[in-house]
């Protein structure tokens, strides 16, 4: 356990469902991130929040809507998904939104959408 | 092209073996990561470089930064080490960036 706790591990969906992925960290820390890891891709931002406040917003789609209520916790809810959504999820957090203080890293939902 | 290049993209090694996994960025950087991923998705922070060496165990990461290149190296490997790697780089200036490579798959056979 790293301290970035992320619930599902495993979600499987249709296109036209609603669910949301959890993330929760009690390290204190007050920066948290939403990456998505595609087959054979890099790693790619979608969403940082500092002090619960959301600070990027890399041009993801509307279908994907993150919501930070404390420090503590952050969520992403899902509706109408496409197949090439199919992706590992990964939360992350960090002391403060600098890469040098260092990411602690969930481990991930795998989501699958059919 | 990604701003992050790691080689090789597959390693598989006998057990014991030296290994050196590569990573080339093209941007100036102020912080170079090395990550783990094992297959459970789980990522770990292995180490954090600015400049020079760091040695944590069995791991060592250098970085040159006129070269724009780092190294990770693994000595005496072991089947637990296989994973993949995974290099991040935060960009100079005021937005700083974080951009991460595709990452090295490692096999370490018994």
């Amino acid at each position: 356990e790293t301290g970035v706790t992320q619930t599902p591990r495993h979600l499987v969906m249709g296109m036209t469902n609603k669910k949301s992925l959890k993330c929760e960290q009690h390290l204190g820390h007050n920066a948290m991130y939403w990456y998505k890891q595609s087959a054979k891709k890099p790693l790619e931002l979608m969403f940082v929040y500092s002090l619960e406040e959301r600070v990027e917003n890399n041009s993801v789609p509307s279908r994907f809507s993150p919501e930070c209520p404390n420090s503590s916790h952050l969520f992403l809810h899902l509706h109408t998904l496409q197949p090439e959504d199919s992706a590992l999820y990964l939360c992350a957090s960090s002391p403060q939104k600098s890469f040098n203080y260092g990411y602690t890293f969930g481990s991930g939902t795998r989501l699958t959408v059919v | 092209k990604n701003e992050v290049e790691q080689s090789p993209q597959n390693l598989t090694a006998q057990e014991g073996e030296f290994i050196t996994i590569n990573c080339s960025y093209s941007v100036g950087i102020s912080a170079l990561h090395w990550l783990q991923q094992h297959p459970g998705g789980g990522i770990v922070s292995l180490f954090m470089l600015s400049s020079g060496k760091k040695k944590h165990g069995r791991l060592i990461a250098t970085i040159n930064i006129q070269e724009k290149h780092s190294s990770l190296h693994i000595t005496a490997s072991h089947p637990r080490d296989s994973a993949v790697y995974i290099c991040a780089v935060r960009s100079l200036g005021g937005y700083q960036k974080v951009t991460f490579g595709t990452g090295t798959k490692l096999q370490v056979i018994p």
